[in-house]
């Protein structure tokens, strides 16, 4: 079926450990999205991409990094991780700039950071 | 910036209640506005969304959330709530002419007593 894939779904890291978040859609999407899941905090957005070769900041980017690898792939990468980072990350994608069309969603990473 | 806040953080209902949700918005030009719905272990998935036009907005599953531009509000109704209602509802809003992000709020737990 189409739509956003995100993989692992599950991961446990030990705190200082590296790894990359990947999230590939089937959709034809331009922009591509990572936000954050915490409870009572809603998402909160980390970076996106408007349009393949363009990133930017959202409102927690702080100990990310992203690339956009060609239109299909955004991946997330954690360079050292923190208990802080313990939270659900959810990728996502819309046909354009103009996001009223609203999201897609991927299923999740539930990422624990001990 | 824009952001959004639900008043409401966890409600309770009895099934066939009626319900609704708070949402108010903050930000100064035209907004596209949202309600999504996450059920238990799963992602994310949009209910309704209004562009522009008529005010009251139909969605998926009996839901329909009217948009009063003067209280910057867009709040979640639904005249007789099921037990498979329980979920976790976002309102969340983009600002029309920016490029490509939508803000969430931080969510309001529903939960229905059979």
């Amino acid at each position: 079926n189409a739509g956003v894939t995100q993989t692992p779904k599950f991961q446990v890291l030990k705190t200082g450990q590296s790894m990359t978040l990947q999230c590939a859609q089937d959709m034809n999407h331009n922009s591509m999205y990572w936000y954050r899941q915490d409870p009572g905090m809603g998402l909160r957005l980390i970076y996106y991409s408007a349009s393949e070769g363009t990133t930017d900041k959202g409102e927690v980017p702080n100990g990310y990094n992203v690339s956009r690898l060609n239109k299909r792939e955004f991946s997330l990468r954690l360079e050292s991780a923190a208990p802080s980072q313990t939270s659900v990350y959810f990728c996502a994608s819309s046909e354009s700039g103009d996001v009223g069309y609203g999201y897609t969603f991927g299923s999740g990473t539930r990422l624990t950071v001990v | 910036a824009q952001s959004v806040s639900q008043h409401n953080h966890h409600v309770i209902l009895s099934e066939a209640a009626s319900l609704e949700l708070g949402c108010n918005y903050s930000y100064g030009g035209t907004v596209n506005l949202f309600w999504y719905v996450q059920y238990p272990g799963q992602h994310l998935q949009l209910l309704l969304k209004y562009f522009s036009g008529d005010p009251l907005v139909k969605g998926i599953k009996g839901f329909e959330a009217e948009f009063i531009k003067s209280k910057f509000s867009f709040n979640l109704r639904k005249p007789s709530v099921q037990w498979s209602d329980t979920a976790e509802y976002f309102c969340a809003v983009s600002a029309y002419s920016s490029a490509s992000k939508i803000i969430f709020g931080s969510g309001t737990r529903l939960s229905i007593r059979p």
